[in-house]
């Protein structure tokens, strides 16, 4: 079974530039998940969708961060513009439902803003 | 809201020792509990999850522990090997589905 897909896996950019990151959860699951990692801050939640619809944005940092889910199998989070401080691992999960269901993250993309 | 302590940060044992690594919790309401494994260079894998209507889990070598009186629970890892060397990061999931992540904790298996 193909798991959570996120691209690109790498992105290195100049600040100020718009950054659009990728993700296609679990066929069949219901609820979305935007997370970033920092050494700083470990592991935070920016925003979550369930079944297409926004639920909980309260994480996004800024209104430079947006977040999208046009389908039940797509996903983006933008940063326009973008900062340095931006720089982090952005992960995705996927999971059946909310509540008791596992979470299932894809691989993360890591991005560094110059 | 709802927050989780790890401990310890970084864990180092010798292969074939048991190690633990123990979380608290601050929000009585929570009710499902997963473990994750990180490896470098990937993404949190589930390893093993409990609900609050179970005190013990086992998986092989893997076994979590819930209290929910005290509210903490607890990994533990039998028979280390060198490939259970990783971060390793707790989570309680609060009301809405939100997962709330420990700080991790770092174990290597030495040979």
């Amino acid at each position: 079974d193909a798991g959570v897909i996120q691209s690109p896996r790498h992105e290195v950019t100049e600040m100020g530039q718009e950054v659009t990151l990728r993700c296609k959860p679990i066929s069949g699951h219901n609820s979305l998940f935007w997370y970033r990692q920092t050494m700083m801050r470990g592991l935070e939640l920016l925003i979550y969708f369930n079944n297409n619809v926004p639920i909980d944005d309260s994480g996004m940092p800024e209104d430079r961060f947006s977040a999208k889910m046009p389908n039940a199998s797509f996903s983006t989070l933008k940063i326009q513009p973008s900062e340095p401080r931006d720089s982090a691992v952005y992960f995705c999960a996927s999971s059946l439902a909310l509540g008791k269901q596992p979470q299932h993250f894809g691989d993360g993309t890591r991005l560094s803003i110059l | 809201g709802e927050n989780v302590e790890q401990h310890p940060s970084t864990l180092s044992v010798q292969e074939g020792d048991s190690a633990v690594i123990k979380c608290t919790y601050s929000d009585s309401a929570s009710n499902y509990f997963p473990w994750y494994k990180q490896e470098l260079g990937k993404g949190p894998q589930l390893i093993i999850d409990i609900r609050s209507n179970v005190g013990e889990k086992k998986d092989q070598r893997i076994a979590v522990t819930l209290n929910k009186t005290a509210k903490h629970f607890s990994l533990h890892i039998t028979e280390t090997q060198p490939e259970d060397s990783a971060v390793y990061f707790c989570a309680a999931s609060i009301q809405g589905g939100k997962l709330i992540f420990g700080q991790g904790t770092e174990l290597s298996v030495k040979p």
